[in-house]
């Protein structure tokens, strides 16, 4: 049990468009969702918490005009890069977890964004 | 602030050796410590935890020790596998927080 899927898997675009990933818990229901950014051979660095229909909360630094979070249900949440540009390109990390009470996360495989 | 440093790889290892990743943090409080693993492909999956001092987790035959007055969670496993080759992950939240803070992941390769 406690699996997170991520689609895509990988995408590529174009500089200015915007591109949407999601993040679905398939057997459980997750109160809070985190997006999470990797850089290469650097660690994950949470951007952003997000509980069922609230606002997220992003970290400093996170411009939230540009990465646009939706939890609007219980199993799924997106992240919105808006006006994508080269310098977004990265691998996207969701996870969940069942109640804003627990240290457990279950985490996506990621989504790889190549803005060209 | 909080941070974790853990050493840097490729760790490159022969089946049956012994393996130490080592996991140095900084925190303020009481924080939980964690080892997460991903294998090719797939998401990070949590592999052990320790909440408090001189607690040892462990799971599939690794274990970590929470030493506060080193400010260490090493990792450790006897007998290493072909199967364990991954990226491991050590973290840490911070009493009362979901906030996970990661080191930047070491690569384990464990040959035949």
């Amino acid at each position: 049990g406690a699996v997170v899927s991520q689609h895509p898997s990988w995408v590529i675009c174009k500089s200015g468009t915007s591109v949407k990933i999601e993040c679905r818990s398939l057997d459980f229901q997750a109160t809070t969702m985190f997006w999470y950014r990797q850089f290469p051979k650097q660690s994950l660095m949470l951007m952003a918490t997000s509980n069922e229909g609230s606002k997220a909360t992003y970290e400093q630094g996170v411009e939230k005009d540009k990465f646009l979070i939706n939890h609007a249900s219980l199993t799924l949440s997106t992240l919105t890069v808006t006006s994508a540009h080269p310098e977004d390109s990265s691998f996207y990390i969701c996870s969940a977890s069942r109640s804003a009470s627990t240290d457990t996360q279950y985490f996506g495989p990621g989504t790889r964004l190549t803005v060209l | 602030g909080n941070s974790v440093t853990q050493m840097e790889g490729p760790v490159t290892l022969s089946e049956e050796a012994f393996l130490t990743i080592n996991c140095t943090y900084t925190a303020t409080g009481y924080p939980s410590l964690f080892w997460y693993v991903q294998y090719p492909g797939e998401g990070l999956q949590l592999l052990l935890k320790a909440t408090k001092a001189d607690d040892k987790g462990s799971n599939k035959g690794f274990e970590a020790t929470y030493r506060k007055e080193t400010t260490s969670f090493h990792l450790e496993k006897g007998s290493v596998q072909v199967s364990d080759s991954a990226v491991y992950f050590c973290a840490l939240t911070n009493t009362g927080f979901q906030k996970l803070v990661f080191g930047t992941g070491t690569r384990l390769l464990v040959s035949p």
